[in-house]
């Protein structure tokens, strides 16, 4: 069966600090791969998605950079993060039909 | 700006009461999926609609896609306690999903 991992599962960072999110699937080859924010108590929203090592796609322009380095590992990275860089993230990867399967998510707080 | 627009954006009522979410858009989906998300956690896939029309169970929850697929409701019978957390819709466009913002139903015992 296929897994997928996030960690760290928090992280408090102060602002201007660099961010590293790490996200992997196992169980599965070639997955699209998503990373998504989430402010509290409301919808997702996607930041990068990813159909192949080496491939992203941003969705907004901000702060944040995400790459591939490897089929089933995708990572979500600032140099310098904003308090607004706050939130829930969320990992997820899809193989058809575009049903998306989630983390368990990462709990950012920048002060 | 959501294209997915489901409502209410939050809900209370008493274990055992029927409740109904709706979510819309104001343009044809190819496809629907719901979601169920618990605090601290990742969504939760629960259905995918495709054609207009069709309804779905999975248990006290039912699933409807407007004939027109513009719109879909999920409607639980019965809630329990276990029924809270925040329900998403969301819409496939090429390998993508955009999510509506979500509706938070809590359920009192």
């Amino acid at each position: 069966s296929q897994t997928i991992h996030q960690w760290p599962a928090t992280l408090v960072q102060p602002v201007g600090s660099p961010l590293s999110l790490e996200c992997t699937v196992e169980g599965t080859s070639n997955p699209n791969l998503y990373w998504y924010r989430q402010a509290a108590g409301r919808g997702l929203q996607l930041l990068f998605y990813s159909v192949g090592i080496g491939q992203i796609s941003s969705e907004v322009p901000q702060n944040l950079s995400a790459s591939r380095p490897q089929d089933r590992q995708f990572i979500l990275s600032s140099k310098k993060l904003l308090l607004s860089d706050s939130g829930f993230y969320l990992c997820a990867w899809s193989r058809s039909y575009n049903e998306q399967f989630f983390g368990p998510g990462t709990r950012l707080t920048v002060l | 700006t959501q294209l997915l627009e489901q409502s209410p954006q939050f809900l209370s009522i008493q274990e055992g009461e029927n409740l109904t979410v709706y979510c819309n858009s104001s343009s044809v989906f190819s496809s629907l999926q719901w979601y169920r998300q618990e605090p601290g956690e990742g969504p939760v896939l629960l259905v995918t609609v495709v054609t207009g029309g069709e309804v779905k169970k999975l248990k006290r929850l039912t699933f409807q896609f407007g004939d027109a697929r513009k719109d879909s409701s999920l409607h639980i019978t019965a809630a329990q306690p276990g029924d809270t957390g925040l329900y998403l819709c969301a819409r496939a466009a090429g390998n993508k999903l955009t999510f509506g913002g979500g509706t938070r139903v809590l359920v009192k015992p």
